[in-house]
Parts: C-alpha cells; structure tokens; sequence
C-alpha cells in the first residue's frame, strides 16, 4: 500500500513570495491534515479536513496561510506572501475515517530567506 | 492550550542500555500515543494507549497511560543503534475533537561516541 505522498521535498524562496505545497493521501483515507513543524519543535495542526470540508482550522494563520482539498482527495496548502519564521517542514497526514492512526508523509522542508 | 512537557530533551545511548522517557500534560487525554521520526521523514506511530493504567508493549518498547491521563512514559529496553531519532508523545481527546494530535516537543536519543 502506498503512503502519504508529498511534493515538492524542499523549497527555498524569499520572503514575501509565494508557495504551495502538495498532498495525496493513502487511498481510502478521508481524513487529512496539515502539520507545521518547526525546527526542535514537535508537529502542530494547522489544517484537518474531513472529506473535502474543513473541520478543524483555528491554528490556520488565514492572513497568509490558505489550504484546498476541492475532490476530497488531494490537498494543497499555500502561504502568500510568505515571512521568514514560516521556514519548517510542513507535513501532511490521513487516516481513515474514525480511526485515530494518523499516517504521515515525509513533509516538505521549507526555507524562507 | 493543551501543552505537553516531554523530558529529557535529549539523551545518549550505549548499545544495551535501557532508557525511559516521559511526557505530562497539563490536561486529560483520552488517548496517549507515542511516535519516532528519523531524518527526512514524517513520524511513525509506535504504541498507542487507550486506557488510564494501561501497560503496553510494542517489541523492546514498553509505554504506560498514566493513572491521571495527563502522564506517560516509553521505555526502550537494551537499545541498539537504530533506536536513534526523536521521540514524540502526542495526546488525542477523540473522535469528537476531530482526533487532532497534540505533540510535545520531542526527546532526541542519539549515541554515546
């Protein structure tokens, strides 16, 4: 079975540019999330979805940060513009439906200079 | 919010050696999981908890939930070089709560040189 896929791996920008993110989750899931992790620090939930509808995004910083799951499949997550202190991994995860196992991609290492 | 408090931050390792770690919150969790994340990848789920006392093992890898559910602890018996990476705890109220992960900070086990 396929994992959680993510692209691109790394991405460098400078700040005030923009940038996007993808993800494809574990066929069948239909929960997914969005994780920031910052160096040192363990992840923190930015985004859930439920199918292609948003269940949880209160830890989503919206003046920038915008994320999409239109087909309930893949999502993608956008910052515009972004700043310097959005330099982390973003990483995604999904699970199924009712579970609690969430299943993690490799993440995108971001760096904003 | 919920925070969790994961100690020590970091630890050395000789092969054959136990090690503990532990992590407290300053709320109840339904749920205590705890995950191991390597270089470049996203976290792997280890053991998860379900109930205040339980006791579980996952091969030389033994976690408790405890008594308070604002506690838990993972012990790895007779390490090997392997073992090395970050440890997380991470905390889950339900299903009612959407799943969502609280994530402490980490504890990195590297080795003795």
């Amino acid at each position: 079975e396929a994992g959680v896929a993510q692209s691109p791996r790394y991405k460098i920008i400078e700040k005030r540019q923009s940038v996007a993110f993808w993800c494809n989750p574990i066929s069948g899931h239909a929960t997914l999330y969005w994780y920031q992790q910052i160096l040192g620090q363990g992840p923190k939930l930015l985004i859930q979805f439920q199918n292609n509808g948003v269940v949880d995004d209160s830890q989503l910083p919206k003046d920038r940060f915008s994320a999409e799951r239109l087909k309930g499949v893949d999502s993608t997550l956008k910052i515009q513009p972004a700043k310097l202190e959005d330099s982390a991994v973003y990483l995604c995860a999904s699970t199924l439906a009712g579970s609690n196992e969430q299943f993690f991609g490799p993440g995108t290492r971001l760096t904003v200079l | 919010g919920q925070q969790l408090n994961q100690s020590p931050q970091s630890m050395f390792i000789q092969e054959g050696e136990d090690v503990s770690m532990n992590c407290t919150s300053s709320s109840i969790f339904n749920t205590w999981l705890w995950y191991k994340q390597e270089p470049g990848e996203g976290p792997v789920l280890l053991i998860a908890l379900y109930k205040a006392g339980e006791l579980t093992s996952n091969g030389r890898l033994t976690a408790q939930f405890g008594i308070t559910r604002k506690d838990s602890f993972l012990n790895i018996s007779a390490s090997i070089p392997s073992d090395v990476g970050i440890y997380f705890c991470a905390g889950q109220l339900g299903e009612a709560a959407g799943n969502k992960l609280t994530f402490g900070g980490g504890t990195r086990v590297l080795v003795k040189p």
